[in-house]
């Protein structure tokens, strides 16, 4: 099946720094890519929406100075928090679109295992 | 505006006893809905969806879930849970349309006690 990985699994950084987090669909090619945000106990918020080869589409209220997206191929979009502060921290999960289209794009979102951000 | 309620933050349950998730939805228009897990530390699998036709729809893991128009929900159930099912369980919506945005509700986490 679609595996999508992330890299880091986690991250501790201090606060300042800038992080840089790696998404990866393994086994196929996924024109959209999607960042989500999800704080202890709660759901997950969608950040933004990455397409290959343009710029990503942000939440309503999501700093996309603060929260860069690159969607440089077909397999890979990064998200860099930067100038991270403690209230950065959380847990980053993406998710990428199989080209497949099986009926509802959203059946085939395939969800990595997320990024646990700390900022000290 | 849409939205997703998962009336039920925590459920204890017994192994082997039976699981009813509820998941209520506020939406324009009857959208495709889905369950899906999320085990700790982990990322989100899809249990089941519904797009259309049959309104109980079975699921892996032995999961099904019934669409229910009149009472906007779609409530998930397990005849038996096995403590393998001890997790986070997320309803989510989307529209029928390209827009590929999922809503998810809070979640309900699930303990299963021996």
């Amino acid at each position: 099946g679609a595996v999508v990985s992330q890299h880091p699994s986690r991250v501790i950084c201090k606060s300042g720094t800038s992080v840089k987090i790696e998404c990866r669909s393994l086994d196929f090619q996924a024109t959209t890519m999607f960042w989500y945000r999800q704080f202890p106990k709660q759901s997950l918020m969608l950040m933004a929406t990455s397409n290959e080869g343009s710029k990503a589409t942000y939440e309503q209220g999501v700093e996309k100075d603060k929260f860069l997206i690159n969607h440089a191929s077909l397999t890979l979009s990064t998200l860099t928090v930067t100038s991270a502060h403690p209230e950065d921290s959380s847990f980053y999960i993406c998710s990428a679109r199989s080209p497949v289209f099986t009926g509802y794009v959203g059946d085939t979102q395939y969800f990595g295992p997320g990024t646990r951000l700390t900022v000290l | 505006a849409q939205s997703v309620t998962q009336p039920d933050i925590h459920i204890t349950v017994s192994e082997g006893a039976s699981l009813e998730l509820r998941c209520n939805y506020s939406y324009g228009a009857t959208p495709y809905l889905f369950w899906y897990v999320q085990s700790p530390g982990q990322g989100l699998q899809l249990l089941l969806k519904y797009f259309s036709g049959d309104t109980l729809v079975q699921g892996i893991k032995g999961f099904e879930a019934e669409f229910k128009r009149s009472q906007s929900s779609f409530n998930l159930r397990k005849p038996s849970v096995h403590w393998s099912d001890a997790a986070e369980y997320f309803c989510a919506v989307g529209p029928r349309s390209n827009d590929y945005k999922l809503s998810f509700g809070a979640g309900t986490t699930v303990t299963v006690r021996a």
